[in-house]
């Protein structure tokens, strides 16, 4: 099994500020990256696929970055519907294929 | 409007069954993978089992083989998953979203299931 190691597990930031989250995966995944953003009582959203491409709708100040093993998700400068829990998810092509594993999440907390 | 709307949660038994439905609109349900994700209170997103289009194909994670079937109908635009030998570890909100090979871009908002005596 793929595990998924974000980092930190807490981020204060400010409004307008720039977040940059990461995500480490045990073994090479290619680009075969997604991250979510997760508000309580929602469904999570997809924001980001292939590492670095952009969901549907997703606004330009997300941005996703990394191959192999290290990930990044940037957010250019925070606005206040941007605060939630991100996760990393790692979809990689058999082998090894499924269990898709998630990372433990990321708290973007107003500072 | 893409939709997924999940139901069949609730509160069982330890050793209890239950069985969850997700009804799927907007979209062409048969040509899709489907998947069921689960968070347990205060912890993060777990992939439970995915589906393929035609339901010849499933995977699931370690900890529900053996005790969880993932199906689906396709005539329906449902998938289900049918939960056995529950035990407390497995109370969640249970999502389900749909898996096109690249993230899972379209989820459901949930439905909680505890598993208490």
């Amino acid at each position: 099994e793929i595990v998924m190691t974000q980092s930190p597990a807490t981020l204060s930031v400010s409004p307008g500020e720039r977040a940059t989250l990461s995500c480490r995966a045990s073994q090479s995944i290619s680009s075969n990256l997604a991250w979510y953003q997760h508000k309580p009582g929602q469904a999570p959203r997809l924001l980001i696929y292939g590492a670095s491409t952009r969901a549907t709708g997703i606004p330009a100040r997300f941005s996703g970055g990394g191959s192999g093993t290290e990930f990044t998700l940037t957010i250019s400068s925070l606005e206040s519907e941007d605060f939630a829990v991100y996760y990393c998810q790692q979809y990689s092509n058999w082998p090894p294929g499924p269990p898709w594993t998630f990372g433990q999440g990321t708290k973007v907390e107003i500072k | 409007e893409v939709q997924l709307v999940e139901s069949g949660g609730g509160l069982v038994q330890p050793g209890g069954s239950l069985r969850l439905s997700c009804v799927v609109s907007g979209f062409t349900f048969s040509s899709n993978w489907m998947s069921w994700v689960r968070q347990a209170p205060g912890k993060g997103l777990e992939w439970v089992a995915n589906l393929s289009q035609d339901g010849s194909d499933k995977s699931c994670v370690d900890s529900v083989k053996g005790r969880f079937t993932i199906s689906r109908d396709n005539a329906k635009n449902s998938l289900y998953l049918q939960m056995n030998s529950l035990r407390a570890e497995d109370t969640a909100v249970y999502y389900c979203a749909r898996d096109p090979g690249f993230g899972l871009d379209v989820w459901g908002q949930g439905t909680t299931v505890i598993v208490s005596s």
